[in-house]
């Protein structure tokens, strides 16, 4: 159980040009689901707080009319790279968590992330 | 601001106990440590989560001391697919806790 999916596993696009990025919870409802990137050889960093029917929440220093967040149902958030350069060529990864009282509520499980490479 | 210090890489060999452990010594009342492995190009996996004392799952065991101010992830037998980025986290379950990643460990396990 607690299965987070990604789509797409990776994504090469023109600069300028959007991306959308799905995060979907298989077997679990979440109210909340989180974004991250990753440079290459760096660790995760949180991009934003995805709360469903409801504005995402973001970081510090994270461009929120760049990378737009929709939380459009409790299985399902989306992340776009609006205006996309060559500087946001990263490794996206989503997350979320069950339900409070239900199995694996007590932790965060990880999508297999989405390359994205800018050109 | 990642509240968990790690060491920064450790190399151990084929058939060998690993023991990493992290500091954390703000941890909360309320907040539970969980340890992830990354391999590249792939989201984390959660590997266990433990409040206190010792857990123990079929991969991994978890040992927390009574302060609580750090624990030892232990992988028995590791082999040469145990290479990776082991991370160290804090949160309150439950509260959907927003997770901070430090730099993580890199295990290198070799022949």
């Amino acid at each position: 159980g607690a299965v987070v999916s990604q789509h797409p596993s990776r994504v090469i696009c023109k600069s300028g040009t959007s991306v959308k990025i799905e995060c979907r919870s298989l077997d679990f409802q979440a109210t909340t689901m989180f974004w991250y990137r990753q440079f290459p050889k760096q660790s995760l960093m949180l991009m934003a707080t995805s709360n469903e029917g409801s504005k995402a929440t973001y970081e510090q220093g994270v461009e929120k009319d760049k990378f737009l967040i929709n939380h459009a149902s409790l299985t399902l958030s989306t992340l776009t790279v609006t205006s996309a350069h060559p500087e946001d060529s990263s490794f996206y990864i989503c997350s979320a968590s069950p339900e409070l009282g239900l199995a694996g509520a007590e932790t965060q499980y990880f999508g297999p992330g989405t390359r994205l490479l800018v050109l | 601001l990642a509240k968990t210090t790690q060491p920064i890489s450790m190399d151990s060999y084929e058939g060998q106990e690993v023991n990493i452990t992290c500091s954390h010594n703000n941890i909360a009342t309320n907040d539970y440590i969980t340890w992830y492995q990354q391999f590249p190009s792939q989201g984390p996996r959660f590997i266990i989560q433990g409040y206190k004392t010792k857990v123990t799952n079929e991969v991994a065991s978890l040992f927390i001391p009574a302060d609580r101010k750090s624990s030892t992830l232990s992988l028995p037998r590791v082999s040469l697919s145990d290479t990776a980025v082991y991370y160290c986290l804090v949160g309150a379950p439950y509260n959907f806790n927003k997770f901070y990643f430090g730099s993580g460990t890199k295990l290198n396990v070799k022949p």
